[in-house]
């Protein structure tokens, strides 16, 4: 079963609107969350993190949202700009678990101009 | 950039042939993964390793193996390409971090896309 589910391929917007995206996580014992933003023919890059002592992190335009008692990860994006057009995966992983990330399917962001 | 590089970028190779897939890292990180990453799946871990000959079996390892016997070096091989094996391969590399500000993570290479026909 899947322990990270991105419940949404693909999410369009229009350039300066806000960007939502969502992620639900099985086990609560994950401590730590993280986003990924991938381009087409590059690696994923860290795009920004939480752990689970926080509810919320922002990086300027960037804002993750954390709420442990839903299991609810989400990403908003402030105002969005056609250079966020990426692939965007949530990953998570418990501290003293082999340090592995396990990541959702990703969710394919275009913003439009 | 974080000092990752995969080998080939591309590859195709015809069914039941071996191929090794090369991670290179000037980092002098402990942990390295190979993920796979296929349309519909996400990224998928196929092994990693916690030290020099340290691995271990991810999520989806049939057909894999994995070698570490310098701590630069992490080296994926499909023992008998199948068409199933088609896929982007992205390697990785960690130093865990636990302070609880800059949180952790990975730096990925940029993939190597192999073809089995």
């Amino acid at each position: 079963d899947q322990q990270v589910k991105q419940n949404s391929p693909s999410l369009s917007v229009q350039e300066g609107r806000i960007s939502i995206l969502n992620c639900d996580y099985t086990n609560s014992m994950f401590d730590y969350f993280l986003w990924y933003k991938k381009y087409p023919a590059e690696g994923p890059t860290f795009l920004i993190s939480i752990s689970s002592i926080k509810d919320k992190n922002e990086d300027g335009r960037f804002t993750v949202f954390l709420n442990k008692s839903a299991k609810h990860l989400s990403l908003h994006i402030v105002p969005s700009q056609p250079g966020d057009s990426a692939v965007y995966f949530c990953a998570v992983a418990a501290q003293g678990g082999s340090e592995k990330l396990v990541f959702g399917k990703g969710t394919k962001l275009t913003v439009n101009p | 950039d974080a000092g990752i590089t995969q080998s080939p970028r591309h590859k195709v190779t015809e069914t039941g042939t071996p191929v090794t897939l090369r991670c290179h890292q000037t980092e002098n990180h402990r942990y390295m993964y190979w993920y796979r990453q296929d349309p519909g799946h996400g990224l998928r871990l196929i092994h990693y390793s916690y030290g020099v000959k340290d691995t271990d079996k991810g999520e989806v390892s049939d057909g894999y193996s994995v070698s570490r016997s310098k701590t630069e070096d992490f080296l994926l091989t499909l023992e008998s390409a199948t068409s199933s094996q088609t896929s982007v391969y992205f390697c990785a590399i960690s130093e865990v971090d636990w302070t609880w500000t800059s949180g952790y993570g990975y730096t990925f290479g940029s993939g190597t896309r192999l073809t089995v026909v």
